[in-house]
């Protein structure tokens, strides 16, 4: 499969609480991204992480990258009802430009 | 930043025509743009790499005869369905890279297309 793994598939959290979704890849990559796609809308780019950077923060958002475990996270603190949405994780290869998308977690943030 | 214009958002046609969408970059030139597709609640597909004057490339189980792509200039690439099933009716979604400037990808706003 060309897609990476993102885990948990659905999530479902109180509104305050902090949501994590991890995601995992499987070739070497140039940079990862997250995004955020609201039920049948596009995709929201959140933020992007190189290959050499490990950590990355934006407001609410927070980014971890491990390269030696081929894996990231993306950790929303203080989640809002407005955070409701599918997340997705792109790894991105540099020599070509294309992104593969990860499988999406389901995050549901309850008011 | 840079935009990606898809369109139409939306179509719905009926079975066996064809339908034509269209992906611009609006303020920079991109020799290569990439189609996704989308099933229900599902993930991003990669479909085919889109070159600007040569052939798509698509990737493993796409038919290329009836997901038609031209890159016909550095700011325009269409996707046709042709003869168009129920079963292609999904999301659609193109991006273009701006090469050289940045890595992030911009995507289209996509294109929900429903066959009857």
């Amino acid at each position: 499969s060309q897609q990476g793994e993102e885990d948990p598939q659905a999530l479902s959290i109180q509104e305050g609480e902090n949501a994590t979704m991890n995601c995992s890849y499987k070739t070497s990559i140039n940079n990862l991204q997250w995004y955020r796609q609201n039920s049948g809308r596009g995709l929201v780019h959140l933020i992007l992480i190189r290959s050499n950077e490990r950590e990355k923060h934006s407001g609410r958002l927070r980014v971890t990258l491990d390269t030696s475990k081929k894996s990231s996270s993306l950790l929303i603190t203080a989640s809002r009802a407005a955070d409701t949405a599918s997340y997705f994780c792109a790894t991105g290869d540099s020599g070509t430009y294309k992104y593969i998308f990860g499988t999406g977690t389901r995050l549901k943030v309850l008011a | 930043g840079a935009v990606v214009s898809q369109h139409p958002s939306r179509v719905i046609c009926k079975s066996g025509t064809s339908v034509k969408i269209e992906c611009r970059s609006l303020d920079f030139q991109a020799t290569t743009m990439f189609w996704y597709r989308q099933f229900p609640k599902k993930s991003l597909m990669l479909m085919a790499t889109s070159n600007e004057g040569s052939k798509a490339t698509y990737e493993q189980g796409v038919e290329k005869d009836k997901f038609l792509i031209n890159h016909a200039s550095l700011t325009l690439s269409t996707l046709t369905v042709t003869s168009a099933h129920p079963e292609d009716s999904s999301f659609y979604i193109c991006s273009a890279p701006q090469v050289n400037v940045n890595t992030e990808a911009f995507f289209g706003q996509g294109t929900r297309l429903t066959v009857v």
